[in-house]
């Protein structure tokens, strides 16, 4: 059973500068999982941040980065804003048509 | 514009079974692999099943490997999910997601809220 591991929680200033991360309980997280990440207000569907490790997707806004670090994946906000206080979270692909998400990361801005 | 529409949600007692509907539009339907993905209340995304582009190939979650099955209508534009043998443990927002080329999910449905109790 693959599990993918995120901080619980994070807080961070406006105008800071946060990176989650995102790990699997065995082994290294590499491109060959595809990472992408997602990001949840309450009561809303969750929107496509990140694709394919370090690919923003179309209209999400530059301050929002990603890439591998160490043997993780991780998104970086530059420059945090009170909208992006969210949940957001990270998604591998394992291989044989099997996708595991991550326990997701609360964001608070303040 | 991308739409996807889920449908279908309620209350439906333990053991019980329930069918969701996701209708697709603005995209060409039978040309892309589809998904569905679940949040428990207060809970976090969990992958569930998904079925390719023309339907002859289908993988699940172990949590609901053998209780669920995805299928879908391309001549509908339709997506579903039968879940049978339900458990308190499926009470669940369930969404539905289109895949792009690559292994990511790119538009998303707003949810259908299924409820599993006595």
């Amino acid at each position: 059973q693959t599990v993918v591991t995120q901080e619980s929680s994070f807080s961070v200033s406006p105008g800071g500068t946060v990176t989650f991360t995102c790990g699997l309980s065995s082994g290294s997280v590499s491109t060959s999982y595809y990472p992408s990440w997602y990001q949840q207000t309450p009561g809303q569907a969750p929107r496509t941040l990140i694709h394919s490790t370090n690919s923003r997707s179309s209209g999400v806004p530059d301050r929002f980065s990603a890439s591998i670090l160490g043997n993780k994946a991780a998104l970086t906000i530059t420059g945090a804003q009170a909208e992006d206080e969210s949940d957001y979270y990270c998604l591998l692909y394992v291989g044989s048509g099997i996708w595991v998400f991550g326990g997701g990361t609360k964001l608070t801005v303040l | 514009e991308v739409q996807l529409l889920e449908s279908g949600g309620g209350l439906v007692q333990p053991g019980g079974s329930l069918r969701l509907s996701c209708a697709a539009s603005g995209f060409s339907f039978s040309t892309y692999v589809m998904i569905w993905v679940r949040q428990a209340p207060g809970k976090g995304l969990e992958w569930v099943s998904v079925i390719t582009d023309s339907g002859a190939n289908t993988f699940y979650a172990d949590s609901v490997k053998g209780r669920f099955t995805i299928s879908r209508d391309n001549s509908k534009n339709t997506l579903y999910l039968q879940m049978n043998s339900l458990r308190a443990d499926d009470t669940a927002v369930y969404y539905c997601a289109k895949r792009p080329v690559g292994y990511y999910f790119d538009s998303w449905g707003q949810g259908t809220l299924v409820t599993v109790s006595s």
